[in-house]
């Protein structure tokens, strides 16, 4: 039953290495959102994409960028990881992001350290 | 600036009922969501809420006052798995979502 997944639970980087993050939705929902989540901030959203090919800053988007090549896949891509990138990263998916019914899903979250 | 304020952690007993708090400011409002998130798990949507008043679902209940920038999640007879944080977000006239930190809820035997 599981909608939206995120490729890895765990990873450990070195600063300046690049770290691609995976996101798949099987609910062929229009919009995909990252986040990081981060103790004692509210999620705060990087990126996200409300049809294929198509991106738009988050509040957050230095030092990340963002692929969607297909409907159903959104990945988070860090060019050079710094430690200030250590996080949760949230991948969410919703059906109408012009709707104030617009209820995400999220997937488990990938946490990444950076050395 | 725009900004949600919740608790940061409360404390209940298994059975008992609590309330959590969400004060916000944003600019418009085009609704206000809960969600629930269990340690080490992805959130889960438990409300929404764009009109003035409660809105009951089983043993949750949520509550909103646009007037006041307000609203309140209500648990009853809490149960052991109602261990988690619990996340209140308002979507602002643009429809973006705006956090707050999440209160964590610790419920007690």
């Amino acid at each position: 039953d599981v909608k939206v997944t995120q490729s890895s639970r765990y990873l450990v980087k070195r600063t300046g290495e690049k770290v691609f993050l995976e996101c798949v939705q099987d609910m062929d929902h229009e919009n995909m959102f990252w986040y990081r989540q981060d103790p004692g901030l509210g999620l705060r959203l990087i990126y996200f994409s409300y049809d294929v090919k198509m991106k738009e800053k988050g509040d957050i988007p230095e030092g990340y960028s963002v692929s969607r090549e297909k409907k159903e896949r959104f990945s988070l891509i860090l060019e050079s990881a710094s430690t200030n990138q250590t996080s949760m990263y949230l991948c969410a998916s919703s059906r109408d992001a012009g709707s104030g019914a617009n209820v995400l899903t999220f997937g488990a979250g990938s946490r990444l350290t950076v050395l | 600036g725009q900004n949600i304020d919740q608790p940061t952690e409360m404390t209940a007993t298994e059975g008992a009922i609590v309330q959590i708090n969400c004060t916000y400011q944003t600019s418009g409002f085009n609704g206000l969501f809960w969600y629930q998130q269990h340690a080490g798990e992805a959130p889960t949507f438990l409300s929404y809420n764009v009109l003035d008043g409660l809105e009951e679902k089983g043993r949750f209940s949520s509550f909103l006052s646009r007037s006041k920038g307000y609203s309140y999640l209500l648990l009853k007879e809490l149960q052991m798995k109602d261990s988690a944080s619990y996340l209140c977000a308002v979507m602002d006239s643009n429809y973006q979502l705006i956090w707050g930190a999440g209160t964590k809820l610790i419920i007690k035997p």
